[in-house]
């Protein structure tokens, strides 16, 4: 079983809907919370971050951590064609292993007009 | 400085072939880190230095693959006979210690093909 687990999809919406996407993970010492996006042939770029649980908004996307359910999401809301791209969530530990990043496998977000 | 460069974007080699891979990182970055990302998976964590001195390797990186950083400054990734299961995207990236593992900048990535 992989540490993160993400819903691969691929997920088309149209124009203006809320998006969900999703992580669930196994192990409890991760305690910084990332999601990145990756357009093809890129390399990911960071796009919201969180340490421990709670929520955390910027513009029109929305983090959540929930760490008692393992449990992370982000919301995007009114979705543009730009936004078509593929999402990463990621987690870090704390202590020695304090910057290497475990990555779920991605989803595949589709926002057509 | 635009941000972390990588060469070669693409690479083509026939399986047995050694193929080495360029890193150059953000300037004042102290950390630089190797990640390869396979077709329809989130990238993988190879290794990382911080400065000079290579601190964690993962044990996906085979005795095939080595990985250096001169000076603390660019790097190189090498996979020796290559297999053609080494047919992957290797992203480097790069950040301040004190900014991870918030503040990585990624690079564009080396897409390797072996035939």
């Amino acid at each position: 079983q992989k540490e993160v687990e993400q819903d691969p999809g691929p997920l088309s919406v149209p124009e203006g809907a809320i998006v969900s996407l999703n992580c669930t993970y196994s192990n409890s010492a991760f305690q910084y919370f990332m999601w990145y996006r990756q357009y093809s042939r890129k390399g990911p770029e960071l796009l919201m971050y969180t340490y421990s649980s709670g929520n955390k908004e910027d513009g029109r996307f929305t983090a959540q951590v929930d760490k008692s359910s393992k449990y992370i999401s982000l919301f995007i809301r009114d979705s543009q064609p730009s936004d078509s791209a593929t999402y990463l969530c990621a987690m870090s530990q704390s202590g020695t292993s304090y910057g290497k990043l475990t990555f779920g496998q991605g989803t595949i977000l589709t926002v057509h007009p | 400085d635009t941000g972390v460069s990588q060469d070669p974007r693409h690479k083509i080699t026939k399986r047995g072939q050694n193929v080495t891979f360029r890193c150059d990182p953000i300037s004042e970055h102290n950390r630089l880190y190797w990640y390869r990302q396979t077709l329809g998976q989130g990238p993988e964590f190879l290794t990382y230095f911080q400065n000079e001195a290579q601190l964690e390797k993962s044990r996906l990186l085979s005795d095939r693959f080595s990985a250096e950083r001169p000076k603390g400054s660019f790097s190189t990734l090498e996979i020796q006979r290559t297999e053609q299961g080494d047919s992957a995207m290797y992203l480097c990236a790069s950040s301040f210690v004190q900014q991870s593992p918030y503040g990585y900048t990624f690079g564009s990535g080396t897409r390797l093909t072996v035939v």
